[in-house]
């Protein structure tokens, strides 16, 4: 069974910390992803990355940055966190396409709050 | 530029009954995939079916089928005899080539008993 698994489930920050959000699959997947989940806008993507220390933007990287060191880990980091950045937080993992038919994999969720 | 479309933000069906949930897209693409998950409260989302847009037939996987209609550019999830535990957010999404997939905004479905 694919497993992706995020540091925590629920988060709280206060606004301008820095703050880390870990993700670890254990399936040699090549390609992760971090999205964040809003209500009434689906999910959306913040970052992905094709391969260790490789990284592409997504449709909403602002205020994000994102660290591959090694396959399996994938991180997102908030510099400084703002209230606006309060949401949920998904990450995925997928083999590299070689086809249309593989699905990504998705961990629980960090649902994060910025007072 | 690719597109999901998810009309219905909410849904309340009575346990036992059938329930479509309708999704529509736009790729110029001729080559795509397309998804559904499901996300119970627990927030961890789950796939559920695939139909890829040259597949003769209608995906299914046991209770869930693909009602897919190519020219109208839609792909409604059928789940026939709903139960309490169908009660979730359902996304439908689409891969048109590369390694993204992009999400419709979702469905929230509700079971009565």
């Amino acid at each position: 069974d694919v497993k992706v698994t995020q540091s925590s489930r629920y988060l709280v920050k206060r606004t301008g910390e820095k703050v880390f959000l870990e993700c670890v699959q254990d399936m040699d997947h090549e390609n992760m992803f971090w999205y964040r989940q809003d209500p009434g806008l689906g999910l959306r993507l913040i970052y992905f990355s094709y391969d260790v220390k490789m990284k592409e933007k997504g449709d909403i990287p602002e205020g994000y940055s994102v660290s591959r060191e090694k396959k399996e880990r994938f991180s997102l980091i908030l510099e400084s966190a703002s209230t606006n950045q309060t949401s949920m937080y998904l990450c995925a993992s997928s083999p590299l396409a070689r086809g249309l038919t593989d699905t990504q994999y998705f961990g629980p969720g960090t649902r994060l709050t910025v007072l | 530029a690719q597109k999901i479309t998810q009309t219905q933000p909410g849904m309340f069906v009575q346990e036992k009954e059938a329930v479509t949930l309708d999704c529509t897209y736009d790729t110029s693409d001729p080559s795509y995939g397309l998804f559904w998950y499901k996300q119970p409260s627990s927030g961890e989302m789950i796939f559920l079916i695939y139909q890829g847009s040259y597949d003769q037939q209608n995906a299914t996987e046991g209770r869930y089928s693909l009602n897919f209609q190519k020219a109208r550019k839609s792909a409604n999830l059928v789940i026939s005899a709903s139960q309490l535990g169908d009660s979730a957010m359902y996304f439908c999404a689409m891969r048109d080539g590369d390694d993204k997939i992009i999400f419709g905004k979702g469905t929230r479905l509700h079971i009565l008993p």
